[in-house]
């Protein structure tokens, strides 16, 4: 099946920082890659859709400035959070595929990101 | 607003029994279905899915039906056992909007000896 590697797995840096988290389709090429952000017990919510080439487009309510997407590549897209504050603690989780007709979308394992 | 719900946060099961997941949806323009396993930490796992031209998909011990008149899908875990323990999400899609999935809640399924 499809695979999507996700990395680091947890990230724990001082507000301020910028964190940079890569996803990647190890078996095939996806011009669309999808970035979620789960808070405890809570849903996935769609943060941003990454489009390879082009601007990703961000979901109501996600900061563009603060939530940067790059998709340079058919098989790697990356979220910088951008001086990242506490709030910004959560599960960050990418996935893949499903751009066919019924088709599944595919995770990574996801990203714990704490900021002290 | 939550288009899609799963009502029951959680759910325990003996093993070997059936295990039943529901999943309630508002939006008449889903025509996909998906449910997710998930564990602590990890990111969600694809298990089964459905399109709404069909009412029934199954793949070995999970089954998922889908009421469209009623707007609800559920899944079937049978035999259940432990190692199905994990949060399960059901996912909705459209077709032709950039494949956007909506996830529900989320339900903690137990398996207990």
């Amino acid at each position: 099946g499809a695979v999507v590697s996700q990395h680091p797995s947890r990230v724990i840096c001082k507000s301020g920082t910028s964190v940079k988290i890569e996803c990647r389709s190890l078996d095939f090429q996806a011009t669309t890659m999808f970035w979620y952000r789960q808070f405890p017990k809570q849903s996935l919510m769609l943060m941003a859709t990454s489009n390879e080439g082009s601007k990703a487009t961000y979901e109501q309510g996600v900061e563009k400035d603060k939530f940067l997407i790059n998709h340079a590549s058919l098989t790697l897209s990356t979220l910088t959070v951008t001086s990242a504050h506490p709030e910004d603690s959560s599960f960050y989780i990418c996935s893949a595929g499903g751009t066919g007709v019924n088709q599944p979308q595919h995770f990574g394992d996801g990203t714990r990101l704490s900021i002290l | 607003d939550q288009q899609v719900k799963q009502n029951s946060p959680s759910l325990s099961v003996q093993e070997g029994r059936i295990s039943i997941l529901n999943c309630d949806y508002t939006n008449s323009m889903f025509d996909y279905f998906l449910w997710y396993k998930k564990y602590p930490a990890e990111g969600p796992t694809f298990l089964i899915s459905i399109s709404s031209i069909k009412d029934k998909n199954e793949d070995g011990r999970f089954t998922v039906f889908l009421n469209k008149s009623a707007k609800h899908l559920s899944l079937h875990i049978v035999p259940s056992q432990p190692g199905d323990s994990a949060v399960y999400f059901c996912a909705a899609q459209t077709t032709g909007t950039a494949s956007k999935l909506t996830f529900g809640t989320g339900t903690r399924l137990q398996v207990t000896l």
